[in-house]
């Protein structure tokens, strides 16, 4: 296990469509995070599990986006109906248990929307 | 609201300066902070956090509640530090807000 892996690491879509990426955490991390950044700003919560249970959710995520842990290891998240303001870097993150773990960072999923 | 602000969104020191990245949060509570650094081409990880009261690569950060800041600081910058660094707060909840970063230019 070399580290949390994301996938796809970039992808281009037309407005309207929708997307997927996934996410594996670091195996034995009950903890994962979604983020987002774009070009100037730091990472912007989305979204936490612990385990299967989404426990936290920003209210940046619109109806449209969803995520999704079904067995507490890997995690998807899907955006509907892509807007150009979704063009963005999506990072993943895991950490273990404990009162204030540290953070393992994927390498991001990069969303071009036309 | 929690907020982190970082008010330099570049920082340009020579060899051997010292160096102090700055870091200011809003947070009525106790928080939980952080600096992580993001090389290039490779992913953001964990430089250090108030809670360890640790110095990784010789740098430290020092938790002021009476200016609601924590710091950065290096006495003597070497150009393998020149990076992308976040400061991040967590307050309460499971939610991590980071500033807007900060480019540390080590110049030779």
């Amino acid at each position: 296990d070399t580290g949390v892996s994301q996938d796809p690491r970039h992808k281009i879509t037309k407005r309207g469509q929708n997307v997927t990426f996934r996410c594996d955490p670091i195996s034995e991390h009950n903890r994962l995070y979604w983020y987002r950044q774009t070009l100037g700003q730091g990472p912007e919560f989305l979204t936490y599990f612990q385990n299967e249970a989404q426990l936290e959710k920003s209210r940046l995520l619109s109806d449209r986006f969803s995520a999704e842990r079904p067995k507490g290891s890997f995690s998807t998240l899907e955006i509907q109906r892509t807007e150009q303001g979704d063009s963005a870097m999506y990072l993943c993150a895991s950490s273990s248990r404990g009162p204030v773990p540290n953070q393992y960072f994927g390498a991001g999923t990069r969303l071009s929307v036309l | 609201a929690q907020r982190v602000t970082q008010p330099e969104k570049l920082l340009s020191v020579f060899k051997g300066a010292p160096v102090e990245l700055k870091c200011n949060y809003s947070y009525s509570g106790s928080p939980e902070l952080f600096w992580y650094v993001q090389y290039s081409r490779q992913r953001l990880q964990l430089l250090l956090r108030h809670i360890s009261r640790e110095s990784i690569k010789g740098f430290t950060a020092d938790l002021n509640k009476g200016e609601t800041s924590f710091h950065l600081k290096k006495p003597f910058a070497l150009e393998e530090v020149s990076a992308m660094y976040y400061c991040a707060l967590r307050g309460g909840t499971y939610k991590y807000i980071f500033g807007t970063g900060t480019r540390l230019k080590v110049l030779a």
